[in-house]
């Protein structure tokens, strides 16, 4: 059965600090994986993806994740924490197939203290 | 970048009344959309996958007379609470997939729409 676990339910970080949330998945063959952000009351928003090709992907708002087949992990790394990352982050896996449909870890809450 | 839109952003309505909410993919022809539901704290729970001219295929576990999805347009999927109770209340998520030429496919998500039953 496909799974994603992310392990930390909270992570708070001081501002500046770096911030490391794991995630790892059970799958069939080797999904496409990635991680979405969410703000309060608000939807997803796609940080980076990986599909191919590079195991560090770099994504926006300075994210970056490593893809390490070996572990099944696809953990999401930023040096430099700003107050403005405290969110909701989700890691999702996908089929590498017309399926489009994301399997969605239980979500990794930010808190940014000052 | 790839946008996707719902509305409204926020309902309140009395019990036994229907309520109807749209997605559209505002830049892109999505031919599937996938309607989520969200509690608070608690991660996205996939409801069903629309297809464009096809009927929705549901999740186990999710009414689908009462969580009625229509996917008329390549840019416009709607859900229709029916019925709605104060269950019903939550977080209601839209996505729509948008492939990658090649390789790939990304899934956008609109805003969502926050639904309250009284």
């Amino acid at each position: 059965a496909q799974s994603v676990t992310q392990p930390d339910i909270h992570i708070t970080v001081s501002e500046g600090a770096s911030l490391e949330l794991r995630c790892n998945y059970s799958y069939g063959a080797t999904p496409y994986l990635f991680w979405y952000v969410q703000s309060p009351g608000q939807g997803l928003q796609l940080l980076l993806k990986y599909f191919s090709g590079d195991t560090l992907v770099q994504g926006i708002k300075g994210f970056e994740a490593e893809f390490k087949r070996s572990q099944s992990s696809f953990n999401l790394r930023k040096p430099s924490v700003h107050w403005s990352d405290a969110a909701e982050y989700f890691c999702a896996v996908g089929p590498r197939s017309n399926d489009y449909k994301l399997s969605f870890g239980a979500g990794t809450t930010v808190t940014v203290r000052a | 970048g790839a946008v996707v839109s719902q509305h409204p952003s926020w309902v309140i309505c009395k019990s036994g009344t229907s309520v109807k909410i749209e997605c559209r993919s505002l830049d892109f022809q999505a031919t599937t959309m996938f309607w989520y539901r969200q509690f608070p704290k608690q991660s996205l729970m996939l409801m069903a996958t629309s297809n464009e001219g096809s009927k929705a295929t549901y999740e186990q576990g999710v009414e689908k007379d009462k969580f009625l999805i229509n996917h008329a347009s390549l840019t416009l999927s709607t859900l229709t609470v029916t019925s709605a109770h104060p269950e019903d209340s939550s977080f209601y998520i839209c996505s729509a997939a948008h492939t990658r030429r090649g390789i790939g496919y990304e899934q956008y998500f609109g805003p969502g729409t926050r639904l309250t039953v009284t």
